[in-house]
């Protein structure tokens, strides 16, 4: 079946700018995470999605940083007033239930953002 | 607060030698989970093998195989006779039971190039 996708695959934003990232996780995966990846870093969490709510957010560095499910499937991670420290792959995962050590999160190819 | 620790940034190995990942891990968390992804150059992140922190038993799947020891907090990870195709980043990740969801904390990576 179809795995996790993302789109755009690529953006390129001038700092200051408004930017969406979408995420379309595996069919029936109720558990739904986005991390961000710096050059050369490993994935660092961001927030957790349970169904349609959001019930980790603690990764999200700050105010600019917001992300949405609003029917339990799709998601998308918004960022405000952009700057180039938030240049990195964005990283989409899902997973059946969401719960702990039970099963694997399935990840989606990733979003790179570039701000210039 | 969790913490994964991979001292090794790169490893470079020939075709058919064996190649050991070494993975420190930091919880509080009596119940905890410890997990292996690959990345391959195409960028997305890929499972591999999971284990609970309740189970120090150590097993082999396929050319893969791993060695949890609760008493130095390490899971080392070994890829047996590597190929070509394993050349990738790896990342040891941990979750914990008691945090919402299963939100992963990955460690920073270790590059591994096998040369034919």
């Amino acid at each position: 079946g179809a795995g996790v996708s993302q789109t755009p695959s690529n953006k390129v934003t001038e700092k200051g700018k408004y930017v969406e990232l979408r995420c379309d996780p595996i069919s029936g995966h109720t558990a739904l995470y986005w991390y961000r990846q710096s050059l050369g870093q490993g994935p660092e969490f961001l927030i957790y999605f349970q169904g349609t709510g959001a019930a980790d957010d603690s990764g999200l560095p700050n105010d600019r940083f917001f992300a949405v499910r609003p029917e339990g499937s799709v998601s998308t991670l918004k960022i405000q007033r952009t700057e180039r420290g938030d240049s990195a792959v964005y990283l989409c995962a899902s997973s059946l239930t969401g719960l702990a050590g039970v099963e694997e999160q399935y990840f989606g190819p990733g979003t790179r953002l570039t701000v210039t | 607060a969790q913490k994964v620790t991979q001292a090794q940034t790169e490893i470079s190995v020939v075709e058919k030698e064996d190649v050991t990942l070494d993975c420190v891990y930091e919880t509080r968390d009596t119940t905890y989970y410890l997990f292996w992804y690959k990345q391959p150059p195409s960028g997305e992140l890929v499972f591999l093998i999971r284990r609970n922190s309740f189970d120090e038993q150590n097993e082999i799947s396929g050319r893969y195989s791993w060695n949890f020891q609760k008493s130095t907090s390490s899971f080392n990870f070994t890829i047996t006779a590597s190929q070509v195709v394993d050349s990738a980043v790896y990342f040891c990740a941990l979750s914990e039971a008691k945090a919402a969801g299963n939100k992963l904390t990955f460690g920073g990576g270790t590059r591994v190039l096998v040369k034919p």
